[in-house]
C-alpha cells in the first residue's frame, strides 16, 4: 500500500514551452502532496506544499507564477513548468500525505520522481 | 534559518562491518527526525524516525541516535550490505507537516 506515482518519468522539452508533470496516489487519498526539487548531487528542497481545493503553499524563492501547482483531487497533482528554461532542468519529486488516517504526523510517501531536461 | 547538514559527503565501508552517517541539524522545535534513503534516480525511501523526546530507537539492522544536546542525529547501518549503497538523508519535521532534507551523505560499501 501507500504507493505514489509519477508521470512522466522523464521527459525533454525545448526552451519556452510548459511541461506538466503528475503526482498520483494509487492506493489512498492525500489531502497534502509536496513538491520536492532534486539537483544532481544535491539535497531535496521542498518548493510547494499542495494541498486538496486550495491554493498551494510556496517556500521562499519559488515563483509560484513559474511553478503552477493544482491539488485538484484527493489523489492527484500536478506540477506545471511554465515557460521552460534550461536553468530548470532537475530532477522533480513529490511526495503525499494520507488523508487523517495515519498515526505517523510526518509520514510521507515518495513518489519515483521526474527527471525534467529542457534544452 | 532552520537547516539541517552533514558532517561527511561519502563514506565508504566494507561489507559486513557497521556503517555510521551523522547529521548536524539547528532547528531545536523539530518535533521528529527521520532518515531516508534515496538510489540513484529513484524518490527517498523512509528507513527509520525518531520524536524529538527520544534519543535512540531501533529498527532492523539499523539505529537511530538523538543528542539534543548537540543537535546531533547518526544512522547506524549494522553488518552493512551491497544493497545498503545509496545516498543517505537525514530530515527533520517541524511540527510533524512538511519535511526539511539535509545534504546527504553517499555511502559505497566494498565487497
Amino acid at each position: 500500500g501507500a504507493v505514489v506515482s509519477q508521470h512522466p518519468s522523464r521527459v525533454i522539452c525545448k526552451s519556452g514551452t510548459s511541461v506538466k508533470i503528475e503526482c498520483r496516489s494509487l492506493d489512498f487519498q492525500a489531502t497534502t502532496m509536496f513538491w520536492y526539487r532534486q539537483f544532481p548531487k544535491k539535497s531535496l528542497m521542498l518548493m510547494a506544499t499542495s494541498n486538496e481545493g486550495s491554493k498551494a503553499t510556496y517556500e521562499q524563492g519559488v515563483e509560484k507564477d513559474k511553478f503552477l501547482i493544482n491539488h485538484a483531487s484527493l489523489t492527484l497533482s500536478t506540477l506545471t513548468v511554465t515557460s521552460a528554461h534550461p536553468e530548470d532542468s532537475s530532477f522533480y519529486i513529490c511526495s503525499a500525505r494520507e488523508a487523517g488516517g495515519t498515526v505517523i504526523p510526518h509520514e510521507q510517501f515518495f513518489g519515483p520522481g521526474t527527471r525534467l531536461t529542457v534544452l | 534559518g532552520e537547516s539541517v547538514g552533514l558532517h561527511l559527503p561519502t563514506l565508504s565501508v566494507q561489507e559486513g562491518d557497521n556503517s555510521i552517517i551523522n547529521c548536524a541539524y539547528s532547528n531545536s522545535a523539530s518535533d521528529y527526525f527521520i532518515w531516508y534513503k534515496q538510489e540513484s534516480g529513484k524518490g527517498p525511501q523512509f528507513i527509520i524516525d525518531i520524536r524529538s523526546n527520544m534519543d535512540k530507537r531501533q529498527g532492523q539492522r539499523v539505529t537511530v541516535l538523538l543528542n539534543k544536546t548537540v543537535k546531533h542525529l547518526s544512522l547506524q547501518i549494522a553488518a552493512t550490505q551491497p544493497g545498503d549503497s545509496a545516498v543517505y538523508f537525514c530530515a527533520e519535521s517541524p511540527g510533524g507537516f512538511k519535511t526539511i532534507f539535509g545534504a546527504g551523505t553517499r555511502l559505497f560499501v566494498k565487497a
